[in-house]
C-alpha cells in the first residue's frame, strides 16, 4: 500500500531563512508525488510534482523538491521564506496500486508559521 | 484560468437535515471528486466521478451520496446529517487519466449542530 508521512505538524521560520518540510512516502511502485499548498480559507494548489523525470522538482513560488529513492523522502524547500508562505503544506503520493483508479493519498499536513 | 466553484463557503444545519454541497468546474474536466479535510487527518476521498452519471466510492463513503447529472457538476449529498459530519468538504476536478493534476475549489465549512 501507498502512504506518505509528513514528518512535522508545525514548522516556524523566520522571515529570509531557508525552508524545510520534510516528507517520506512509502510506494511499491515508481512514485508520482505532489506537493499541494493551502493558504487560509482558500483551496488547495498544486506547487511542483515529481513524475519519474528529475529528481529535483521546481514549482512555483520559490518552492522545490528533492526526490530520493534510497531515503524514501520528497522534502520540500525553499532558500528564503516570505511571509505570504504561511499555510499548510500537503504532501501526496498517487496511488498506483491494482484498482486504485490512481486517486491521490494526502499527508496529514505541516502548518508553515513565518514570523518577522 | 482554471476554476472549481462551490456554492457555500459555510453552511449551518441541523442533525437530520438532507444537506446538498453542488460544486461547478468550467474547464470540461472529465472526473471530479470530493474530499472532507479535517485537522490531523488530511484530505480524505469521499467519492470521485469519472463521467456524467458514473461515481466511485472513496475511502470514507459512508453517510454520503453524490450526483453527476451534467459534466461539469458534482453534487454531494448528505442524507441524513450528523454531527460527525461537521467538517470542511473540497472538491476537485481534473481531465481524464491517471496523471492529470487536480484542481480544488474553496471548500465548504459545514457546521452541524
Amino acid at each position: 500500500a501507498q502512504s506518505v508521512t509528513q514528518l512535522d505538524s508545525h514548522v516556524s521560520v523566520s522571515e529570509g531563512t531557508p525552508v524545510l518540510l520534510r516528507c517520506n512516502y512509502s510506494s511499491s511502485y515508481s512514485p508520482s508525488l505532489f506537493w499541494y499548498v493551502q493558504h487560509p480559507n482558500k483551496g488547495l494548489q498544486l506547487l511542483l510534482k515529481y513524475t519519474s523525470a528529475a529528481t529535483l522538482v521546481k514549482g512555483i513560488n520559490g518552492f522545490e523538491a528533492e526526490f530520493k529513492k534510497s531515503e524514501t523522502s520528497f522534502h520540500l524547500t525553499k532558500p528564503s521564506a516570505h511571509m505570504s508562505d504561511a499555510a499548510e503544506y500537503f504532501c501526496v503520493v498517487r496511488d498506483h496500486s491494482w484498482g486504485s483508479q490512481g486517486n491521490l493519498i494526502f499527508g496529514k499536513g505541516t502548518k508553515l508559521s513565518v514570523k518577522p | 484560468d482554471v476554476k472549481v466553484t462551490q456554492s457555500s463557503r459555510y453552511l449551518v444545519k441541523r442533525t437530520g437535515e438532507k444537506v446538498f454541497l453542488e460544486c461547478v468546474q468550467d474547464m470540461d474536466h472529465e472526473n471530479m471528486f470530493w474530499y472532507r479535510q479535517d485537522p490531523g487527518l488530511g484530505l480524505r476521498l469521499i467519492y470521485f466521478s469519472y463521467d456524467v452519471k458514473m461515481k466511485e466510492k472513496g475511502d470514507i463513503p459512508e453517510g454520503y451520496s453524490v450526483s453527476r447529472e451534467k459534466k461539469e457538476r458534482f453534487s454531494l449529498i448528505l442524507e441524513s446529517a450528523s454531527t460527525n459530519q461537521t467538517s470542511m468538504y473540497l472538491c476537485a476536478s481534473s481531465l481524464a487519466g491517471v496523471g492529470e493534476t487536480q484542481y480544488f475549489g474553496p471548500g465548504t465549512r459545514l457546521l452541524v449542530l
